[in-house]
């Protein structure tokens, strides 16, 4: 199975300021990445696939980049709505594999 | 706008069973491969199961092959997934998801919960 690490588990941002995740992969999922953001007591919501494409309705603060085995999930100018748990999953290879999230809060 | 709504959460012993449903509607759920995905407490969020459009191709994750079921009525826009041999670790938000690989939308969740 492919292992998804995520890092760092709390990334602590200020408003306004960029937050830049990482999420990295045990093998090769060359671009097969995606991200999810999630609010407590809410379903997660797909933000990117294909480690860079934004999902509909996404805003362009969010970007993600990487491949094979090195993703970065980039939101830039921090919402106050933008803090949440994020997720990177890989689906290049069963079983599909989630990383163990990482919290964005409030610095 | 597409919509999924799970229910069939609930308290119950180890060793026990459960049905979780999931009705889809504002897509071609007929055209859609569907998949459960879990949260569980603590941890992050994890795949279960996934079946093809027809119902002709399944993939479950190893911790629940042999113990979960999903299956589907096109002719009812409905997702199942049956749940035996429940274990503790089982605790979790079940979610049925859009989308073979990765998951477009989302249902708010049913709380299964396995305790003595």
């Amino acid at each position: 199975e492919i292992v998804m690490t995520q890092s760092p588990t709390t990334l602590s941002v200020s408003p306004g300021e960029r937050a830049t995740l990482s999420c990295r992969a045990s093998e090769t999922v060359t671009s097969n990445l995606a991200w999810y953001q999630q609010k407590p007591g809410q379903a997660p919501r797909l933000l990117i696939h294909g480690a860079s494409t934004r999902a509909t309705g996404i805003p362009a603060r969010f970007s993600g980049s990487g491949y094979d085995t090195e993703f970065t999930l980039t939101i830039h100018s921090l919402q106050s709505e933008d803090f949440a748990i994020y997720h990177c999953q890989q689906y290049h290879d069963w079983p599909l594999t989630f990383g163990g999230g990482t919290k964005v809060a409030i610095k | 706008e597409v919509e999924l709504v799970e229910s069939g959460g609930g308290l119950v012993q180890p060793g026990g069973s459960l049905r979780l449903s999931c009705a889809a509607s504002g897509f071609s759920f007929s055209s859609s491969w569907m998949t459960w995905v879990r949260h569980a407490p603590g941890k992050g969020l994890e795949w279960v199961a996934n079946i093809k459009q027809d119902g002709s191709d399944i993939h479950y994750v190893d911790s629940v092959r042999g113990r979960f079921t999903i299956s589907r009525d096109n002719a009812k826009n409905s997702v199942f997934l049956q749940m035996n041999s429940l274990r503790a670790e089982d605790t979790a938000v079940y979610y049925c998801a859009t989308s073979p690989f990765y998951f477009e939308s989302w249902g708010q969740g049913a709380l299964v919960t396995v305790s003595s």
